[in-house]
């Protein structure tokens, strides 16, 4: 199947600081890339939709101007957390739709980052 | 507003199949079935999906009753790798893909 990449895998940072998280599609273009969040055992929820060339679309009650998202090419959407406070601990995980061209866009989904804001 | 309904947990011998149930009676006719799993701490991993006619892969096989009111995931020789978290979403082509709670499979030894 293809491949989405995230760096960093893993980042603990200071109350107060950003962090920016890269996902990468590795062996396809994806115009379209999904940013989710997951709380311990809890499901994934989606926080914003990515579109390549034009602005994020954000889900009801996620701050858009707190969670910065771009994804100035085909293969990289970047998120950066700004201002990062204790709650924003989470694991980030992206996601690629692939065009495959069978009727249906499947989505692929990087390895996931593990934010630590002390 | 759960368009699918999984059993929260299920246990698997090693070696044997793992068959995971899902309903989906509300899906509509250009709605997909696709099934991925989440191993701990990790991103979710695509498994299959399937539109009628039942699929199967090098990872599984998707079962899709006639009617497409539920489907079944096997996966023919369960090893203690396959232990994860296993979601049945429903879908159209260029849907969101969102979550709900899926089904904890754990492969005994």
């Amino acid at each position: 199947g293809a491949v989405v990449s995230q760096h960093p895998s893993r980042v603990i940072c200071k109350s107060g600081t950003s962090v920016k998280i890269e996902c990468r599609s590795l062996d396809f273009q994806a115009t379209t890339m999904f940013w989710y969040r997951q709380f311990p055992k809890q499901s994934l929820m989606l926080m914003a939709t990515s579109n390549e060339g034009s602005k994020a679309t954000y889900e009801q009650g996620v701050e858009k101007d707190k969670f910065l998202i771009n994804h100035a090419s085909l293969t990289l959407s970047t998120l950066t957390v700004t201002s990062a406070h204790p709650e924003d601990s989470s694991f980030y995980i992206c996601s690629a739709r692939d065009p495959g061209g069978s009727g249906t866009d499947t989505q692929y989904f990087g390895p996931g980052t593990r934010l630590t804001v002390l | 507003d759960a368009k699918t309904t999984q059993p929260p947990s299920m246990d698997c011998a090693e070696g044997r199949a793992a068959n995971l149930p899902c309903n989906h009676s509300t899906i509509s006719g250009n709605e997909y079935v696709y099934w991925y799993r989440q191993i701990h701490s990790q991103g979710p991993q695509y498994i299959i999906h399937g539109l009628k006619n039942n699929e199967t892969n090098e990872m599984a096989s998707l079962i899709i009753t006639e009617d497409r009111k539920s489907s079944t995931l096997i996966l023919p020789h369960a090893t203690l790798r396959d232990t994860a978290v296993y979601y049945c979403i429903v879908l159209f082509g260029n849907e969101k893909l969102t979550f709900g709670t899926g089904t904890r499979l754990t492969i005994i030894p």
